[in-house]
């Protein structure tokens, strides 16, 4: 079975700045996707960006980034210029690419600071 | 607005009632997912729909919980004879093919009393 670990439970970061979220995975499958998630307090889920294992370029998405390192199985989320609006949960999750279900990890609390 | 949409937002229940939600997908979605996610955790996965037929099911989806998906189009989660432990927000998700986008409805907020 797959798992996901986020081994921050809480974060805060200046506004402007960078932060850095961490998130480590388990699988001994070799074609799979990989997801940050953002939870406001509104509490929907807002997916933010998207990994394809095969694919070796990290994506990025306007302020948004992943460095993805396949064999460390290491998939952290940068976050550049922070903005108030970005304060929310952040999960990490793993699909396999024939499955079906989202594995989530337990979640990073993100506070941005004025 | 079409997005996935969740009702009701809020249910307060009392101990051994039946409830039931109901999650319209994205319309052109053929894929429905229901999540369930307690205080502080993230979503643990409940139960897959690809159009009307429901492929997969979680261990976490005891006897007393059954979903449906008649016409490949909303989908109903029924809860049977609530406990204390079932009190969670319930997460619908949609997605289209297996690209792996998954788009989330606001959810809906159980309380067992």
């Amino acid at each position: 079975a797959q798992t996901v670990t986020q081994s921050q439970p809480e974060m805060s970061v200046q506004e402007a700045e960078t932060v850095t979220l961490s998130c480590t995975y388990d699988t001994s499958e070799s074609n799979y996707y990989l997801f940050w998630y953002k939870q406001p307090p509104s509490r929907q889920m807002i997916l933010v960006i998207r990994q394809e294992a095969y694919k070796q370029q990290n994506a990025t998405e306007n302020r948004f980034s992943v460095n993805f390192q396949k064999a460390a199985k290491s998939f952290s989320l940068k976050i550049s210029d922070s903005q108030l609006g970005d304060t929310a949960m952040y999960f990490c999750a793993f699909k396999e690419t024939s499955g079906s279900r989202l594995t989530f990890g337990e979640g990073t609390q993100l506070t941005v600071n004025p | 607005d079409t997005g996935v949409s969740q009702n009701p937002r809020h249910k307060i229940t009392k101990r051994g009632q039946n409830v039931t939600f109901r999650c319209d997908p994205i319309s052109e979605h053929n894929r429905l997912y229901w999540y369930r996610q307690t205080l502080g955790q993230g979503p643990e996965f409940l139960t897959y729909f690809q159009n009307e037929a429901q492929l997969e099911k979680s261990r976490l989806l005891s006897d007393r919980f059954s979903a449906e998906r008649p016409k490949g189009s909303f989908s109903t989660l029924e809860i049977q004879r609530t406990e204390q432990g079932d009190s969670a927000m319930y997460l619908c998700a949609s997605s289209l093919r297996e690209t792996g986008k998954a788009f989330f409805g606001q959810g809906t907020r159980l309380t067992v009393v």
